[in-house]
């Protein structure tokens, strides 16, 4: 059983078009993220919902926009993709923000 | 607010020798420590923890670390590697929420 699910696996689009990604988690966790990783593995984190509401919002452009339409889903739709946003986008969860993180296979995003 | 920082950027290593990878962390409150590893195209998975109790904690595939109050660090150990331990290797520090380092590269060479 996969614990955290993302989909799609890869992700290549043209420069000002939308996506979005998907993520599950089957763990009852309460807690979920989306981080985004560059070419230097360096991870950072973007978002963090706690059932359902938005704990953490760090400095990321607002066309990033997560969705969390029950607890074990959380959605990250981008906006207007920019060369710059192409990295590996992971998701996460944890039962609160002080355990161990359960992390997807991650989202290879290229944008040409 | 707390934050950790991994002292080696990477690590190259001959099979079977012991391996080192450090980290430092600074925070104002009691902290949880991880190391995770991150194997080629795949996501992050847990090696060990640390809560509380003992300070030389036990982790998957042969890696231990040790909590080190005084000296802030917690370091990971193995005392022989193979060439499948090749991965990039993360160390995170929750308090109030989860930061992760920047990630050591550990590379064994046959």
């Amino acid at each position: 059983d996969t614990a955290v699910s993302q989909t799609p696996k890869y992700l290549v689009t043209q420069m000002g078009n939308d996506k979005s990604i998907k993520c599950e988690q089957n763990l009852g966790h309460d807690t979920m993220y989306w981080y985004k990783q560059d070419s230097k593995k360096f991870l950072k984190i973007m978002f963090s919902y706690n059932n359902k509401e938005l704990i953490i919002n760090e400095t990321v452009p607002n066309r990033f926009s997560p969705k969390s339409p029950d607890k074990a889903h959380l959605n990250l739709h981008i906006n207007s993709l920019e060369l710059g946003d192409s990295a590996v986008y992971f998701c996460a969860s944890s039962l609160d923000s002080y355990n161990e993180q359960f992390f997807g296979p991650g989202t290879r995003l290229t944008v040409l | 607010a707390q934050s950790v920082t991994q002292l080696d950027s990477q690590v190259p290593v001959f099979e079977e020798a012991p391996v080192e990878l450090r980290c430092n962390y600074s925070s104002s409150v009691s902290v949880y420590l991880f190391w995770y590893v991150q194997y080629p195209n795949q996501g992050l998975q847990l090696l060990l923890k640390y809560l509380s109790g003992s300070t030389l904690v036990k982790g998957i595939n042969g890696f231990e670390a040790e909590f080190n109050k005084s000296q802030t660090s917690f370091h990971l150990r193995k005392p022989s590697v193979h060439i499948s331990d090749t991965a990039e290797y993360f160390c995170a520090v929750s308090g109030n929420d989860m930061r992760f380092g920047a990630g050591t590269r550990l590379t064994v060479k046959p």
